[in-house]
């Protein structure tokens, strides 16, 4: 079975430049994160998606941060426009929502998309 | 905001040592989840804890979550250079009306052959 996807694994821009990220989870998973991890730090939420619905955006900065998840399946994570401090890994996880809160809801991490904004 | 601490934040161990990272939270969790990151990896789920004062084995490793349900830590016997990595301690939480997993910034182990 196929992991999580994501791409492209590495990006440079500079700032002020738009960027876009990619993720295809894995098969029949119907929740998909977005995740910022900052070196040293542990992963951030920054946006949940249950099927296509956004659940979770809370900690997305709106201002230049959108996503979207056409059909309950991909997802792409949009900065515009980046700035220095953008610069992280960019993780997408997926897991399989069962029925009640105490499920196991493991979630399943691609390698990431480290983004260096100069 | 809530807080989930993790200490701590660097352990280097001669390999056959035991190693332990603690994670506490500033609020009692629903479950707590144990992740393993190795070098230039992603995140690998190792375990879920649900139940107070819960105790699992995997091998080497224990997991143990707190009475309070708000404390947790992983213990390894006998460390091995394959144990390298940093471990992060996910808890879950409701807040904000939101299911939250808030991962705690990771001890990272060194092993020593």
């Amino acid at each position: 079975e196929a992991g999580v996807v994501q791409s492209p694994r590495y990006k440079i821009i500079e700032k002020k430049q738009p960027v876009a990220f990619w993720c295809n989870p894995i098969s029949g998973h119907n929740t998909l994160y977005w995740y910022l991890q900052n070196l040293g730090q542990g992963p951030e939420l920054l946006i949940r998606y249950e099927n296509e619905e956004a659940v979770d955006d809370s900690q997305l900065p709106k201002d230049r941060f959108s996503a979207e998840r056409l059909k309950g399946v991909d997802s792409t994570l949009k900065i515009q426009p980046a700035e220095l401090g953008d610069s992280a890994v960019y993780l997408c996880a997926s897991s399989l929502k069962g029925p009640g809160t105490g499920s196991n809801e493991t979630q399943y991490f691609g390698p990431g998309t480290r983004l260096l904004v100069l | 905001g809530q807080q989930v601490m993790q200490i701590p934040q660097y352990q280097h161990v001669q390999e056959g040592e035991d190693f332990t990272t603690y994670c506490n939270s500033s609020t009692t969790l629903s479950n707590i989840q144990w992740y393993k990151q190795r070098p230039g990896g992603h995140p690998v789920f190792l375990i879920q804890l649900v139940k107070s004062g819960e105790v699992k084995k995997q091998k080497r490793l224990t997991f143990q979550f707190g009475e309070a349900k708000k404390n947790s830590s992983l213990h390894i016997t006998a460390t091995q250079t394959t144990d390298v990595g940093t471990y992060f301690c996910a808890g879950k939480t409701f807040s904000g009306g939101y299911n939250k997993l808030i991962f705690g910034a990771g001890t990272r182990l060194a092993v020593h052959p």
